[in-house]
């Protein structure tokens, strides 16, 4: 049981570049979300869903697309780097979202825009 | 606009003493709260939580306590060890309502660093 598996754990693109952080779960979650850690801002939600072909905008999404056509991934994607995208990227799942469950999150993508 | 906001970037506290985190929402319908600890390169780890309904969960050395009249909430750590030095985050969960899916909201971290 590996639960929440991100990967990359490192990247560094040039501004401009196009990308996407992977993210999968072996433990059959409705519910899955991508949140960035910036310094001094706690955890922003960027976008989530809960379940295959249902995905919503979070709080700050702009620069980003997702995509859920299986229950186990939920990749990322940058369209077109830019620095103030630089920030760490955290992969949360859960059982449920209209039951209380908890979010398991994965280690994180730590990604470098230059 | 913070729905979440936890006001004490730091927190210092000696072995075996007791730790209070604080931390204040604004949204009356949030009906979960958490308490996730963060390590140094690593995901957040699920601590404790607490329903909108109860004013006390207790796991261990971990207490949350809810104030719905002052929408605050608070973790108390007893006793402090030096393993607890982490990044600690408070969440709240607005529920699934109508065409929203429902989302955690969270506060941006007090920093306890527990010393011998």
């Amino acid at each position: 049981n590996a639960g929440v598996t991100q990967t990359p754990k490192f990247q560094v693109l040039k501004t401009g570049q196009s990308m996407t952080l992977q993210c999968a779960q072996d433990m059959n979650h409705e519910y899955m979300s991508w949140y960035r850690q910036d310094p001094g801002m706690g955890l922003r939600l960027i976008h989530y869903s809960v379940g295959a072909g249902i995905t919503d905008q979070g709080e700050v999404p702009n620069g980003y697309n997702v995509s859920r056509s299986t229950t186990e991934d939920f990749p990322l994607r940058l369209l077109s780097a830019a620095p103030s995208q630089t920030s760490v990227y955290f992969c949360a799942s859960s059982y449920s979202f209209s039951r209380f469950q908890p979010q398991h999150f994965g280690d994180g993508t730590r990604l470098s825009i230059l | 606009d913070q729905q979440v906001k936890q006001n004490s970037p730091s927190l210092s506290v000696q072995e075996g003493r007791i730790s209070i985190l604080n931390c204040d929402y604004t949204n009356s319908m949030f009906d979960y709260f958490l308490w996730y600890k963060k390590y140094p390169a690593e995901g957040p780890t699920f601590l404790i939580s607490i329903s909108s309904i109860k004013d006390k969960n207790e796991d261990g050395r971990f207490t949350v306590f809810l104030n719905k009249s002052a929408k605050h909430l608070s973790l108390h750590i007893v006793p402090s060890q030096p393993g607890d030095s982490a990044v600690y985050f408070c969440a709240a969960r607005s529920r699934p309502r109508g065409s929203t899916l429902g989302r955690l909201y969270f506060g941006r971290g007090t920093q306890l660093t527990v010393w011998p």
